[in-house]
Formats: C-alpha cells, sequence, structure tokens
C-alpha cells in the first residue's frame, strides 16, 4: 500500500511570499488532515475534511492559510502572505475513520526568511 | 477540551536499560490514545494505539503502553533500549472521529 505523499519536502521563502503545499492520501481514506508542527513542539491540526467537505478548520489561520480538497482526494494547502513564525513542518495524514490511527506523510519542511 | 502532557521533555538512556516514556491525558470520556515516533526529518510512524479492552497494549519494535484510567495515563515502555530507538516520541489522543491532539513530546538519546 502506497503511502500518503508530499510536496515539496523542502520550501525556503521571502516573508510575504506565497507557497503552496501538496497532498496525495493513501487510496480511498476519506479523511484527509493537515498539521502544523513547530521545532520543539506537537503537531496541531490546522484543518479536517471528510471527502471533499471541511469537518474542522477552527486553527486555520483563515486571514493568510487557504486549503482545498478537490473531488475528495488530493489536497493543496496554501499560505500568503506568508511570516516568520509560519516556518515549521507541515504534515498531512489520511485515514479511513478517525479512531482507526492516521497515517502520516513525511511533511514538507517550510522556513521563512 | 482534550489535552495530552509529556512531563519530560529529553530522556537519555544507556543501551540495554529499560525505557519508560510518560504520557498524561485531559479527556471527558473514553480516551483513544496513541504513541508515534517520529525520527528526524521523518513523518509520524504509528507505535501502538488504546481503543477498548485489554489495558496492556502491544506495539511495533518491542514497545508496549499500559492504560491507567485512575491516573489518567498512558506511558510507553521497552525492556531493552536500542540504539536505533532514538527519535522524538509523540503521544495523542481523540475522541473517536475527531482530531488528534498531540503532547510536545518527549526526545530519547540513547547512550552507546
Amino acid at each position: 500500500e502506497a503511502g500518503v505523499a508530499q510536496s515539496p519536502r523542502y520550501k525556503i521563502i521571502e516573508k510575504r511570499q506565497s507557497v503552496a503545499f501538496w497532498c496525495n492520501p493513501i487510496s480511498g481514506h476519506a479523511t484527509l488532515y493537515w498539521y502544523q508542527q513547530i521545532l520543539g513542539q506537537g503537531p496541531k491540526l490546522l484543518i479536517q475534511f471528510q471527502n471533499n467537505g471541511v469537518v474542522d478548520d477552527s486553527q486555520l489561520p483563515k486571514d493568510r492559510f487557504s486549503a482545498e480538497r478537490l473531488k475528495g482526494v488530493d489536497s493543496t494547502l496554501k499560505i500568503q502572505p506568508a511570516k516568520l513564525e509560519d516556518s515549521a513542518v507541515y504534515l498531512c495524514a489520511s485515514s479511513q475513520q478517525g479512531s482507526d490511527g492516521y497515517t502520516f506523510g513525511s511533511g514538507t519542511r517550510l522556513t521563512v526568511v | 477540551a482534550q489535552s495530552v502532557t509529556q512531563p519530560d521533555i529529553h530522556i537519555t538512556v544507556s543501551e540495554g536499560a529499560s525505557l519508560e516514556l510518560r504520557c498524561n491525558y485531559s479527556y471527558g470520556a473514553t480516551p483513544y490514545l496513541f504513541w508515534y515516533v517520529q525520527s528526524p526529518g521523518q513523518g509520524l510512524q504509528l507505535l501502538l494505539k488504546y481503543f477498548s479492552g485489554d489495558t496492556l497494549v502491544q506495539g511495533i519494535k518491542g514497545f508496549e503502553a499500559e492504560f491507567k484510567r485512575s491516573q489518567s495515563s498512558f506511558n510507553l515502555r521497552k525492556p531493552s533500549v536500542h540504539w536505533s530507538d532514538a527519535a522524538e516520541y509523540f503521544c495523542a489522543v481523540t475522541g473517536g472521529g475527531n482530531k488528534l491532539t498531540f503532547g510536545t513530546g518527549t526526545q530519547l538519546k540513547v547512550e552507546l
């Protein structure tokens, strides 16, 4: 079974620029999550999709972050404009049922300078 | 609101020694509990999970964890640590179908 694919692996941008991350979940997994992991902290949920609908985006900074999951498969997370404090690893995860344990991708490490 | 506390930020053990990583959770109902491991530059790998039933859960790589409701704890253990176990370990809780809430992690260093 293929895992959760994420790209790019690394990204360095200047503050106020925009950036986008892509995630392809495990085939058949209806639920997709984006987490932000700042250095020295545990991952924090940004947004949860069930198929192509948003279940929870309460911790997504909507003034600069946006996410979509077209056709209930791939997902894109965008930051515009980026701030220094957005430097983090962005993890995508998917699951068939929320309680069964999630499969995480390797993440995208974003550095904002 | 659910929360997880991992009291130990860093732990150092000698190879071959036993290991226990502490995790305390806060959740109003029966929790679903997880332990994940993260190596540098890698994503999170599931070690084990507890949903119900036997409170002693066996996982991969020789790890086990015990759910103690009275202490709101889910500590991770391993009888004999290998150098390859050096990584960061995260405890997480969810109510089922909902978001995972993670602790801040424990960085494990193994001395040869």
